[in-house]
């Protein structure tokens, strides 16, 4: 993997469901990896900032996992609200972060 | 506690003037981080500066861009002679320190549109 990739794109989930997605990233010269949430029209939010394989972090009904030895993170919500809906961006980097595309969360209530 | 603050918000230039973008980092935050999201595309890293150095512009175009974060006031990004493809949303982001915990604090963006 030589970019930051995010999948899915786009995703619509019911209200009260739980759901997760990916991000992948070269695992050599791993630095660290950032968890973002951007609402439309806001600035993107720092969720989190991991470091160490196998590191797992919580913030409420959202939490997040660590592989660097295969490259990828997982960012899973746990009972979504309509207020998850947002643009979930993850990077990789040192003070360069290289971005992912973006998952689009839609939570219909 | 005001965040990073980016102004203005929206900026309209013709073709061939210069657009000048400014970022003020949150408080305390010595590091100052310019990206750029082009229409349909993802977040690209642009430059990266510490008060009154340049420690990576290895993103900036190297024609016509240019970016300072000087001893007092503002960090700027420039854009000389701007063409339609520099239309885009500028995004400043400032942090502590180079600390592996800490995430960016991302200011709310300059909309950059050229006719």
């Amino acid at each position: 993997i030589l970019n930051v990739e995010q999948s899915p794109q786009s995703l619509h989930v019911q209200e009260g469901d739980s759901t997760n997605f990916t991000c992948s990233f070269p695992s050599s010269n791993f630095y660290a990896l950032h968890w973002y949430r951007w609402e439309t029209a806001k600035s993107p939010e720092a969720l989190f900032v991991m470091t160490l394989n196998g590191d797992e972090k919580k913030k409420g009904r959202i939490s997040a996992t660590l592989n660097t030895k295969e490259g990828y993170s997982y960012l899973y919500i746990k009972g979504s609200q309509p207020e998850d809906s947002a643009t979930y961006l993850c990077a990789e980097g040192a003070q360069k972060l290289v971005f992912g595309q973006g998952t689009r969360l839609t939570i219909n209530p | 506690n005001a965040g990073v603050m980016q102004n203005p918000r929206h900026l309209v230039r013709r073709r061939g003037q210069e657009a000048r973008l400014r970022c003020s980092p949150m408080k305390g935050h010595s590091h100052v981080y310019w990206y750029r999201q082009l229409p349909e595309e993802g977040l690209k890293f642009m430059v990266y500066l510490q008060k009154e150095n340049i420690i990576d512009e290895s993103g900036m175009p190297k024609e016509r861009f240019s970016a300072e974060f000087p001893k007092e006031g503002p960090s700027i990004l420039r854009i000389q002679q701007v063409v339609r493809g520099d239309s885009a949303a500028y995004f400043c982001a400032s942090s502590r320190q180079l600390d592996r915990e800490d995430g960016y604090t991302f200011g709310s963006g300059t909309r950059l549109t050229v006719v």
